[in-house]
């Protein structure tokens, strides 16, 4: 079936340290990774997405790595900083979800960022 | 500022009792969607919508409907909550290609006692 899921379900990291959040999808077919941000009291905020026909992607601070072979996406980031404290979730929107544009999450990693 | 507008943030109400949860957006998004988020289940989703007047059912839609009369606005209906509907709501929405992820609205915890 098709699941989205995190190895580490809890982060700790000290600030300045850069920070790896891991997470693993079952769907051979998915085309399409999103990695969100939630924050204490808020809804989920986009970080950085990547397609399939891609193996890294950078953004400010961040990288996404796909790892199509082992069925593996990563969220790293540089010089980790309190305000990063928060669930990370990486969310799938596969190949098979027709017009439904369906997002397949998992279940989360908690980031503390100490000081 | 482009965002997705939920109301009302907090609500308590009792068991029966009929209630809708609003949502609207100012992208002129086509897709619209209603996620809960529970603790160890993630986030589920209860129905979505293509288009105005084009809405289908999610994972968990049973206990909820929807409507989507203009495209700004998708209200989430409780017609019979009940205790097992307590959760944090949120709404969200993207653009018709999906690129770039979904924009989500604050959240609305709800309390069904």
């Amino acid at each position: 079936g098709e699941s989205v899921g995190l190895h580490l379900p809890t982060l700790s990291v000290q600030e300045g340290d850069n920070s790896i959040i891991n997470c693993a999808y079952s769907n051979s077919a998915s085309d399409y990774f999103i990695w969100y941000k939630q924050e204490s009291g808020k809804g989920p905020q986009f970080i950085i997405d990547i397609r399939s026909n891609m193996d890294k992607r950078q953004g400010q601070r961040v990288t996404v790595l796909l790892n199509k072979t082992v069925k593996h996406l990563s969220l790293q980031i540089a010089a980790t900083q309190p305000g990063d404290s928060a669930v990370y979730f990486c969310a799938e929107n596969g190949a098979n979800a027709g017009n439904n544009r369906k997002l397949i999450w998992g279940l989360g990693t908690s980031l503390a960022v100490n000081p | 500022e482009a965002q997705v507008t939920q109301n009302p943030r907090y609500l308590i109400t009792v068991t029966g009792k009929k209630l809708t949860v609003t949502c609207s957006q100012n992208m002129n998004h086509e897709y619209m969607s209603w996620y809960r988020q529970d603790p160890g289940l993630g986030l589920r989703q209860i129905y979505y919508s293509m288009n105005v007047e084009v809405t289908d059912k999610g994972d968990v839609p049973e206990g909820y409907k929807v409507s989507r009369k203009e495209k700004r606005n998708f209200p989430l209906i409780l017609e019979s909550p009940s205790p097992n509907q307590t959760s944090l709501y949120f709404c969200a929405s993207s653009s018709g290609q999906g690129v770039g992820g979904y924009t989500f609205g604050s959240g609305t915890r709800l309390t069904v006692v």
